[in-house]
């Protein structure tokens, strides 16, 4: 099974910082079947990144992600006071079918 | 626009059944996929269960629901199911379904991802 692990657990970031976050596999992962969500407080995830690098319909350019093999990073640009919530990173394998990261929360400092 | 309402949870004992449901609006559900998701109280994201698009036998669990969960749709009704059993203490969390799209040729799907998930309904397992 590939396990994701996300860095930090949490990030103390003011607005107007760069937030970085990283989501590391145990085995490599293309870079297809990686994804990124957001979740705030009592709502459900929303679609951020998929294929590692693609910006979901209606996501600010300030929201990047890069990476390849078994390192991935989601960036955020001038952080705005609603990017503050629970980031989570995601992959499609074979067994399990997909895997969930273990989430990096982004907490206002 | 695109909707996925949970309904069907609730509380119920160690050891009972309980079987939610996932109505979908806006699109031609029998196109897609489907997955059930879950999240214990302050705890992350679990993915549960898939099943493929149209009458789709392609069926897929986690292990920590096999055996017990058993994921359907009803392509008419436009709803999603999942029926559990055997219910455990560790299966109280919030319950979501998503769809699951992909971009596919020549039998090959990449860029796979969850874009549309619903509000999520709230199972409890307790005495």
């Amino acid at each position: 099974d590939i396990v994701l692990t996300q860095s930090p657990g949490t990030l103390s970031l003011s607005p107007g910082e760069r937030a970085t976050l990283s989501c590391r596999a145990s085995q490599s992962v293309s870079s297809s079947y990686l994804v990124w969500y957001q979740q705030k407080p009592g709502q459900a995830p929303r679609l951020l990144i998929y294929g590692a690098s693609r910006r979901a319909t209606g996501i600010p350019d300030r929201f990047s992600g890069s990476g390849s093999g078994t390192d991935f990073i989601l960036t955020i640009n001038r952080l705005e006071p609603e990017d503050f919530a629970v980031y989570y990173c995601q992959q499609y394998g074979t067994s399990p079918r997909y895997t969930f990261g273990q989430g990096t929360k982004l907490e206002i400092k | 626009e695109v909707q996925l309402v949970e309904s069907g949870g609730g509380l119920v004992l160690p050891g009972g059944s309980l079987r939610l449901s996932c109505t979908a609006s806006g699109f031609t559900f029998s196109d897609y996929a489907l997955n059930w998701v879950r999240q214990a109280p302050g705890k992350g994201l679990e993915w549960l269960s898939y099943i493929g698009p149209g009458s789709s036998s392609d069926t897929y669990y986690a292990d920590s629901v096999k055996g017990r969960f058993t994921i359907s749709r009803d392509n008419a009704k436009n709803s999603l199911y999942l029926q559990m059993n055997s219910l455990r203490d560790e299966d109280t969390a919030v319950y979501y379904c998503a769809r699951d799209i992909a971009d596919c040729s020549g039998g090959t799907c990449h860029e796979i991802r969850f874009d549309y998930w619903g509000r999520g309904t709230l199972v409890t397992v307790s005495t």
